[in-house]
């Protein structure tokens, strides 16, 4: 069955660390994306991409990176981790194109910056 | 900008009984797609229900269904003969174009026995 994953599932870094967020989808979708989690605000994009090597900003994008160089992968780089950064952060994917295709999501990674 | 508000932080119900949670959201597109989402204590995030804009009819999953007001800009789930497994945090989340999520802050719903 076609699926998505992250890893790792927990994280704890230090303030200052680059640390990368791994997400994989085996869908063959076109789109992927990444949300953070945070009490309060519910899921805020961070960053998108409509397919390889196109990469777009988000609401939250300050701090964060990503790279795609195939179909399935879309990490997620925190360059030099701060505290306000500890969240809860799900990728998803869905089929190619702008319309409104169904989002599914990853099993989420819990981010603690010490 | 597209906002989703959801006014209730938390709310509860009887086991059997019904309960509606709220959701409202500002917009000037004239087509779009809002979705409830239910999210567990095991964090996987489910897709409950969707409603098409353009759609008058309001959509039904079994238990779940909503009540679609445009004009207004509301959109509120209802959930009938609430069960244990009902338990989770819901979302509330509008689709604009270029097929981008944007979420409320959620409502934590807990059914009681």
């Amino acid at each position: 069955d076609a699926e998505i994953t992250q890893s790792p599932r927990h994280k704890i870094t230090e303030t200052g660390r680059q640390v990368t967020l791994a997400c994989h989808q085996t869908w063959n979708h076109n789109n992927m994306f990444w949300y953070r989690q945070d009490l309060g605000h519910g899921l805020r994009l961070i960053h998108y991409s409509y397919g390889v090597q196109d990469t777009n900003k988000g609401e939250v994008s300050d701090g964060y990176s990503v790279s795609r160089s195939n179909t399935e992968d879309l990490p997620l780089t925190l360059e030099s981790a701060a505290s306000s950064q500890t969240s809860v952060y799900f990728c998803a994917s869905s089929e190619g194109g702008l319309s409104y295709n169904e989002q599914f999501f990853g099993p989420g990674t819990r981010l603690t910056v010490l | 900008a597209q906002t989703v508000t959801q006014s209730q932080p938390e709310m509860s119900v009887q086991e059997a009984e019904t309960v509606t949670l709220s959701c409202t959201y500002d917009t000037s597109e004239s087509n779009y797609y809002l979705f409830w989402y239910k999210q567990p204590p095991s964090r996987q995030m489910i897709l409950v229900i969707r409603q098409e804009a353009y759609k008058q009819q309001n959509a039904t999953e079994n238990r779940f269904s909503v009540n679609f007001q445009k004009a207004a800009k509301s959109f509120s789930l209802k959930i009938s003969d609430s069960q244990l497994g009902d338990t989770a945090m819901y979302f509330c989340a509008f689709m604009e174009y270029g097929n981008k999520l944007v979420f409320g802050a959620g409502t934590i719903l807990r059914v009681k026995s």
